[in-house]
């Protein structure tokens, strides 16, 4: 299977709520990176995970945490949701954690917190 | 703190013209510079990836110079075309693992 595909496309959740946003990466790639974006501005960085472990975090809080399976697959989970988390989350997969490989975005998902 | 600024933040021109989208950043110890599109909506799509060693990338109508000393890089659309219309988006490579520092892009409309 060629591509990144993210769900859910689109979810509405309320402040406190927790939320698990999901990823199936590209055949082959062994790193997954995600990032929030917000209206009108370019993506941030919120973390990479490598053959199952964490190994690089941008500026957010521990409430967001992410896994990656054995398959390609990764989630990303954000506790006690705030206003300011409404954004589209993307992933991003890559063949290696080096930086030096193009990274296939998917979709993403759209998150809405009221 | 490497910062990434896109102008114009919006651009509207008709169908034809050739066009320069502008990307600047403040720290020129980079690894790797990427243009991506974006659709409304949409993930991103890569257009152009310039390693750190070299001057430019071509793909297509597509030109992409990077110029890290003055620490910019332009994007140059030759004979826009309707489906050129997209949010366009640089970013930076500045570590070894994949975090890109974007910019917030600039808006372009092409109308017939």
């Amino acid at each position: 299977e060629t591509g990144v595909t993210q769900s859910p496309t689109h979810l509405i959740k309320t402040r406190g709520q927790q939320v698990t946003l999901r990823c199936s990466s590209q055949s082959g790639h062994n790193t997954v990176s995600w990032y929030q974006q917000a209206l009108g501005q370019g993506p941030q960085f919120i973390f990479q995970y490598y053959r199952e472990e964490e190994n690089g975090r941008g500026n957010f809080p521990p409430r967001f945490s992410g896994l990656q399976f054995p398959n390609y697959s990764s989630e990303l989970n954000v506790n006690a949701l705030e206003l300011d988390d409404s954004a589209l989350y993307l992933c991003a997969s890559s063949l290696d954690s080096s930086g030096a490989n193009v990274l296939t975005f998917g979709a993403g998902s759209r998150l809405t917190v009221l | 703190k490497q910062e990434v600024t896109q102008i114009p933040a919006a651009l509207s021109v008709p169908e034809g013209e050739n066009l320069v989208l502008n990307c600047s950043f403040t720290d020129s110890a980079i690894y790797n510079l990427q243009w991506f599109r974006q659709d409304p909506g949409k993930g991103l799509t890569s257009l152009l990836l310039i390693q750190s060693s070299q001057r430019e990338q071509t793909s297509g109508r597509l030109n992409a110079s990077l110029d890290k000393s003055s620490g910019r890089s332009t994007l140059y659309i030759a004979a826009s075309q309707p489906g050129d219309s997209a949010t366009y988006l640089c970013a930076i490579l500045t570590g070894g693992y994949n975090k890109l520092i974007f910019g917030a892009g600039t808006r372009l409309a092409v109308h017939p």
